[in-house]
């Protein structure tokens, strides 16, 4: 079975600060992983992906994420944040030895940028 | 523009009542999703369809129910044999439920019962 931790429930930051959300999977096979933001009442749109090839990989609104191997992470960086990424940040994994390529997703991180 | 319309966005309902719950997609993904979200437990799935006619209990079936007679639609009913209904419900869909891309996210509907 596939598993998702991400290790804070809440990150306060502020304002052009950098940030790390840290998010850790467990999985026997080759994974596939995903960053999705949600502003609050909304759903949750896709930050980035990583599917294979390189390992750092880019996102939408100045985010990246780089995915370890070795330490089953995929840690997601913005270098400045900004007001408008208050949000909450969900990681997810999927991998090919389950059933339909499901997505199994952290519990979230609330992202707090504080001017 | 293409997306996902879930509606109500707000629904309150009465103990002991049925609930169902719209999701529509103009898309033409094959597949889709129900998802609840309740505070710091992230998203559980509840049920999912991979074509029409055809769907699958998802981690919390439990006390719910879906039809997939349309492509493009997906309710799911909240019965009054589910314990606990009050939460956020994402509909999602998804190209190809054998691959790896990225699911596609509708703006919820947040059900009250009370």
């Amino acid at each position: 079975a596939q598993s998702v931790t991400q290790l804070d429930s809440q990150v306060p930051v502020f304002e052009e600060a950098p940030v790390e959300l840290r998010c850790n999977y467990s999985s026997s096979v080759s994974v596939y992983l995903f960053w999705y933001v949600q502003y609050p009442n909304q759903g949750l749109q896709l930050l980035l992906k990583y599917l294979s090839g390189s390992t750092l990989v880019k996102g939408i609104n100045g985010f990246e994420a780089e995915f370890n191997k070795s330490q089953t992470s995929f840690h997601l960086r913005k270098p400045s944040v900004h007001i408008s990424d208050t949000a909450e940040y969900f990681c997810a994994v999927s991998s090919d030895n389950n059933a339909g390529n499901m997505l199994t997703f952290g519990g979230g991180t609330r992202l707090m940028v504080k001017p | 523009d293409g997306g996902i319309t879930q509606s109500p966005k707000y629904l309150f309902r009465k103990e002991g009542q049925n609930v169902t719950l719209s999701c529509e997609q103009n898309l033409n993904h094959d597949a889709m999703y129900w998802y609840r979200q309740d505070p710091g437990q992230g998203l559980r799935l509840i049920y999912y369809s991979q074509i029409v006619n055809d769907f699958q209990k998802g981690d919390i079936a439990e006390g719910y129910s879906v039809s997939r007679e349309k492509k493009e639609s997906f309710p799911l009913t909240v019965t009054s044999a589910q314990k606990n209904p009050t939460a956020f419900y994402l509909c999602a869909s998804r190209t190809d439920p054998t691959s790896n891309s990225p699911l596609h996210f509708g703006n919820g509907t947040r059900l009250t019962v009370t």
